[in-house]
Parts: structure tokens; sequence; C-alpha cells
């Protein structure tokens, strides 16, 4: 299977920690996005990636988040200084660019728990 | 991008099919409806897009109204790995001219009964 994979699949971490989360998308896609959900609502848009570059930042992703996608293929998304309130959910999705014609495929998701 | 109202929950008998409405009167004429699931702890999976006509997959079939001010997804024989939260978005604009993401809803939970 060649969909989107993420790691790790589940992260405990304490307050205060840095936590860093990878995503591997689709291979010929050059699109990346990341979500974040929390428990009973939908994923909500942090941020995108057109190959290389970030192109797009929900107000969501404060100072202490940052993505990358070095080289356009995998992504990271680092949380540093952890707060209870980042125990969400964090998927990745992947598409083909441009247009609204594409579906994006998503990772099965990172559960971070921060204690 | 355009809102959508959905149902908060709706429940079906597994074998039969299941009908989830979905309004969205203020959609303009390049928004496209797509529709994705979410079973419990798991991603969400793609399930089917339209823009004016009717379309069938594998999975499901979407029907938008000729206003398209609504659509429902039909799934034909929903078994019990359909129960699943679904979302209708409504996704477009210019082509190229907004960063694509999905706006995510809460959703209609299925659930699909023995």
């Amino acid at each position: 299977d060649t969909g989107v994979s993420q790691d790790p699949r589940h992260k405990i971490t304490k307050r205060g920690q840095n936590v860093t989360f990878r995503c591997d998308p689709i291979s010929e896609h050059n699109r990346l996005y990341w979500y974040r959900q929390t428990l009973g609502q939908g994923p909500e848009f942090l941020t995108y990636f057109q190959n290389e570059a970030q192109l797009e930042k929900s107000r969501l992703l404060s100072d202490r988040f940052s993505a990358e996608r070095p080289k356009g293929s995998f992504s990271t998304l680092e949380i540093q200084r952890t707060e209870q309130g980042d125990s969400a959910m964090y998927l990745c999705a992947s598409s083909l660019s441009g247009g609204f014609n594409n579906e994006q495929f998503f990772g099965p998701g990172t559960r971070l728990t921060v204690l | 991008d355009a809102k959508t109202t959905q149902p908060p929950s709706m429940d079906c008998a597994e074998g039969r099919a299941a009908n989830l409405p979905c309004n969205h009167s203020t959609i303009s004429g390049n928004e496209y409806v797509y529709w994705y699931r979410q079973i419990h702890s798991q991603g969400p999976q793609y399930i089917i897009h339209g823009l004016k006509n009717n379309e069938t997959n594998e999975m499901a079939s979407l029907i938008i109204t000729e206003d398209r001010k609504s659509s429902t997804l039909i799934l034909p024989h929903a078994t019990l790995r359909d129960t699943a939260v679904y979302y209708c978005i409504v996704r477009g604009g210019l082509y190229g001219g907004s960063q694509g993401n999905l706006i995510f809803g809460k959703g209609t939970k299925l659930s699909v009964k023995p």
C-alpha cells in the first residue's frame, strides 16, 4: 500500500516538551496538508506545502508550531513547549497539485496527548 | 468556501440504503461538493465528489439537485463497516487561487445497525 503514512501513531508527552511528527505523502503528490482534530470536531486546516514551499498557514498555527518539507518529499510538524491544549489528532493529507478537482488522501494521524 | 448543513446523526439498517443529506444553499457555480467519511480513530477517507452532474463510484452515489443547493450521498447497501462520521464539504473558487484546504463541519454520524 502506497498511501499516506504518519509516524508516530501515538505520542504522550509532558507539558513543556517538544514533539515532532513525520508525514510521508503519496510519492507523486505535490501538495501536502496538515490538519488538527480535537474530540468531537471535524479536522481543522493548519498549513500546506506545494512541493517544498510552505504557501499558507492558518491562524491556528501559533509561533510554537513549525512545519517543513525539505526536498518536497516528507514533511515534519514540530510543536515546541507543548501545552495541554495541543492534545489532538494531527492529520496529514496529500494531493496532486492544482484546482479543486483533486481529492486529498489522508494518513492515519498522530494522536498527541500532553500531560 | 461555502458552508454546509448536515443532520448530526442518522441510523440505518444493515443492507438498506443510507441517504445522507447536505444543504449548501450558498454554493457558487465553480464550487465542488465533496464527501469524506471518518471511521473511529482513523483519518478521513475520500468517498466521492461532483460539480453539477450526479456521480457514482464503487463506494457511493452523489445526487446533486438541479439548483445545486443541496445534495444526497447514497450508500446503496449499508454494512456495519459503514458506521462513521460523514462530512459534506463545498470546495472551490478560482482555479489555483486558494489553498485548496478542506473546511470540515461536524458531519453526520451514521450508525448502521444489524
